[in-house]
């Protein structure tokens, strides 16, 4: 009964591939989000959806493409990967209610190592 | 969005009382303040949050100055699950999506 789950878990793979995550939320949300957290743990948002629509991009590098086919998954799709796209990606879900910002809830994360 | 200051570790020991505090002098008066924790190799979990009064769930306590500047998050009864960094992030009441901020965060141990 996993609420926001991702795969893979971990990911290994060598510079120039192009490489997807997927992410799926049971919670019956309407916003899903990306965030990256890098090497010094900091967490940044990278994009966030609502009902399939996007609704924040934060100035991530066109080589980044996320996909929402319904509003239960937000895949992140990444072409030519670079060195420095090694990072720890978790996958989120919250259901904003009016005048209130609705707590996100995590996946697990996916470990991309880029050598 | 306010910036918040924490302390970079804290140790507590189990079955204790773990209060760790967060400073936000910036806040304005439509920012709440949330609490995250990060136990190691899982994604963040939401733990209370609160505008100007006390809160308290089945996790922890949160207690909020007078004037808002500081906040203290109480974990009654620490475990040693509770080991993990914890992020204090204060966000406006309505923004376009949750553009959650994590900074640097506490790292709370729990010692047997």
């Amino acid at each position: 009964d996993t609420a926001v789950s991702q795969t893979p878990k971990y990911l290994v793979t060598q510079m120039g591939n192009d490489k997807s995550i997927k992410c799926e939320q049971n919670l019956g949300h309407d916003t899903m989000y990306w965030y990256k957290q890098d090497s010094k743990k900091f967490l940044k948002i990278m994009f966030s959806y609502n009902n399939k629509e996007l609704i924040i991009n934060e100035t991530v590098p066109n080589r980044f493409s996320p996909k929402s086919p319904d509003k239960a998954h937000l895949n992140l799709h990444i072409n030519s990967l670079e060195l420095g796209d090694s990072a720890v990606y978790f996958c989120a879900s919250s259901h904003p209610k009016e005048g209130f910002n609705s707590p996100l809830h995590f996946g697990n994360g996916t470990r991309l190592t880029v050598t | 969005d306010a910036k918040t200051t924490q302390p970079t570790s804290m140790d507590c020991a189990e079955g204790r009382a773990a209060n760790l505090p967060c400073n936000h002098s910036t806040i304005s008066g439509n920012e709440y303040v949330y609490w995250y924790r990060q136990i190691h190799s899982q994604g963040p979990q939401y733990i209370i949050h609160g505008l100007k009064n006390n809160e308290t769930n089945e996790m922890a306590s949160l207690i909020i100055t007078e004037d808002r500047k500081s906040s203290t998050l109480i974990l009654p009864h620490a475990t040693l699950r509770d080991t993990a960094v914890y992020y204090c992030i204060v966000i406006p009441l309505r923004t376009s999506g949750s553009r959650l901020t994590f900074g640097e965060g506490t790292q709370l141990t729990v010692n047997p």
